[in-house]
Parts: C-alpha cells; structure tokens; sequence
C-alpha cells in the first residue's frame, strides 16, 4: 500500500532543533521524490524542500537554505528532515508528500507532524 | 520565485452554484499548475494537475483551464461536501510556490 507516515508532534523550545521522520512505503522511496511543505496555523502552504531518497541529493527553498538538512535511511525507507535553530515562526504543521508522476505536484501526503516553538 | 496570486481570497457560495477561483502566475507557468483542496484539520487533496487534468477519484464537477499566466478552478455545482479552502500551486520551477489560498463558506 503506497503511504508516507510521519512521526509525532513535538514541542521545542526556540534555537533547539527537531527532527521529523517520513516513513514511506517502498515503492514511494524506490521511485518518487520527496518533498516538505508547511503549514502556519491558519496559513497557506509554504514548501520546504525537494528530495531524492535514491541519491540523498536535495534542492531547498532560499528561505530554509542552510537551516534545514534532509537525510534518509535505505535500510528503513525513511526520509528525515531535521530543521535548527527553531524559532517561533517555524511552528506549524510539516507534511511529508510524494511528487505526481515525474513533476513536482503533490498526490500523496503524510498524516503531518505539528512542531510548536513555545518558550 | 514565481509568485500566485489568488482571488477572492473568500467566497460565499450556495450548494448548486457554480464556482469559479482564479489564479494568477507572476510570470509563464504554461500549464503546470495543480490545485489542491484542504478542509479543516485534514491534509489537502490534489483535484487537478496540469492545469486541467483531473486526478483519479476527483467528481467530474471540478474542472480546470487556463494557460502562461491565469488559470481557473471551476466547481459547475457546489457540493456540501464541497466547502473548504483551494490552494493553486506552480511546478515549473524552483522553489515551488502555493497561491494564499480561497476559502469557499457556504451562503
């Protein structure tokens, strides 16, 4: 079954770092690329990034360039991101998607994972 | 970064009616825009792709058109199960970017 699960919320405090994991099916991991998008609370779609789980390689959007690291474990077909130095503008809900085939639309997306950045 | 600009930004609509949401692109996307719809507290759903190709599952109801810089999500008779918040989105370049989105509230 193709599906992308993703770990739970968290609560971090700002300047920590959090790391949010997307397991996907093996079909997913083997054949399509992986992408973050966020949501604010109450605000639109903003993507994060774009990533090869067959190469490891990653594109990122200029605003999370240099703060945001995206990783993979083949062994588990599960894709990673882990984004520093949080600040409360970074509290919103991340998805995990799978890219329509051969373009960058999305046609499957994770459950979300909800990261708060509260002091 | 190519910009998307939608409008209304709200619309109130009645079940029946006919909808239409427009997005407007920076600059020439052709025709690689998808639309999504996201009701509250759920993932969104890909509707369509390349402009105007419906995805599998998606009622017949949605269509869309449009072409470079403007493009239309049309719902020909809204739906109860229809009321949610349209997102546009261009994937002809990096970074991929998302219009602000158009709640449709019922009447």
């Amino acid at each position: 079954q193709l599906q992308l699960v993703q770990s739970g919320a968290e609560v971090k405090e700002p300047g920590a770092s959090v790391k949010v994991s997307c397991k996907a099916s093996r079909d997913i991991f083997i054949s399509y690329y992986i992408h973050w998008v966020r949501q604010a609370p109450a605000q639109g779609l903003e993507w994060v990034a774009m990533f090869n789980p067959r190469s490891g390689s990653t594109t990122y959007a200029q605003n999370f360039q240099g703060r945001v690291t995206m990783t993979r474990d083949t062994s588990t077909a599960t894709v990673y991101m882990e984004l520093f130095s949080l600040k409360s503008e970074d509290t919103a809900v991340y998805y995990c998607v799978r890219n329509g085939a051969g373009h960058n639309y999305f046609d499957l997306w994770g459950q979300g994972t909800l990261i708060s950045v509260s002091s | 970064d190519t910009q998307m600009t939608q409008s209304p930004s709200t619309l109130s609509a009645s079940v029946g009616d006919r909808v239409t949401i427009t997005c407007r692109a920076s600059q020439s996307i052709s025709l690689w825009v998808a639309w999504y719809q996201q009701k509250p507290g759920k993932t969104p759903r890909l509707l369509i792709y390349r402009a105007s190709i419906l995805e599998s599952g998606v009622p017949s109801r949605f269509s869309g058109s449009g072409s470079g810089t403007e493009f239309t999500l049309t719902i020909s008779s809204l739906q109860p199960d229809d009321f949610a918040t349209y997102y546009c989105q261009q994937y002809v370049s990096f970074p991929l970017t998302f219009g602000g989105g158009t709640k449709v509230e019922i009447k």
